[in-house]
């Protein structure tokens, strides 16, 4: 079956830490892998999409990588802010399955003043 | 200038109750979706469409029914609205062929039902 899990599913840091969360597929056939960020009561926001054919992207202070042979991806907030407070949710689009792209239950970020 | 919109954001209604949320994309966009996000935050898959062809009816129950009338547009009709109904639904977009295949959404139109 494919899924997508994420760990942990809340993380609370003080500002100024560096954070990794993370994200596991069960299935390394994959097209490409996103993570989103969501607000309480908002859409969803993209921050990174890494192709199969890509190892990591980057953006300001986020940079997500992808290991398909073991099924993860994680994505890095270096010097987090109290912006940075939000669910963060990887989704995985299958090379089996492309029209049926498959979120992850989401980390609940807090970063605390 | 928005690339996913919805409408409306917010529905409140009764039990048995018909409605209809609607998308529209402007990004030039051949493939569209439904998602749901219950209570718990958990985002699942619902209808996904290309080119205004059904491809993806992921076990939802027939009271749902979407519709695409043309490729930049997608809505969402639900008949006979039940209590389990209640969540946000989200519509989104992306583009098929090499090296995309991002997904963009829209706000959520947050449905309640009573």
């Amino acid at each position: 079956k494919q899924e997508v899990t994420q760990i942990p599913a809340a993380l609370s840091v003080p500002e100024g830490e560096n954070l990794v969360l993370n994200c596991s597929f069960t299935d390394s056939a994959i097209y490409n892998l996103q993570w989103f960020r969501q607000d309480p009561g908002k859409g969803l926001t993209s921050l990174l999409l890494i192709q199969s054919s890509q190892r990591e992207q980057t953006s300001g202070r986020l940079n997500a990588s992808l290991d398909k042979s073991s099924g993860r991806s994680t994505l890095y907030i270096a010097a987090s802010q109290p912006g940075d407070s939000a669910t963060y949710l990887c989704a995985v689009r299958y090379s089996t399955s492309y029209d049926k792209v498959i979120f992850g239950p989401g980390t609940s970020l807090s970063v605390i003043p | 200038d928005t690339a996913v919109s919805q409408t409306p954001k917010y529905l409140v209604t009764q039990m048995g109750n018909d409605k209809s949320i609607k998308c529209e994309q402007n990004l030039g966009h051949d493939t569209m979706y439904w998602y749901k996000q219950d209570s718990k935050k958990f985002l699942k898959i619902m209808f996904s469409y290309n080119n205004k062809e059904l491809i993806i009816n992921e076990t939802v129950p027939n009271r749902f029914s979407p519709k695409s009338p043309d490729k930049a547009h997608l809505n969402l009709h639900i008949n006979s609205l039940e209590l389990g109904d209640s969540a946000v639904y989200f519509c989104a977009s992306s583009k098929r062929g090499l090296y995309t295949g991002e997904l963009f959404f829209g706000e959520g139109s947050r449905l309640t039902v009573l």
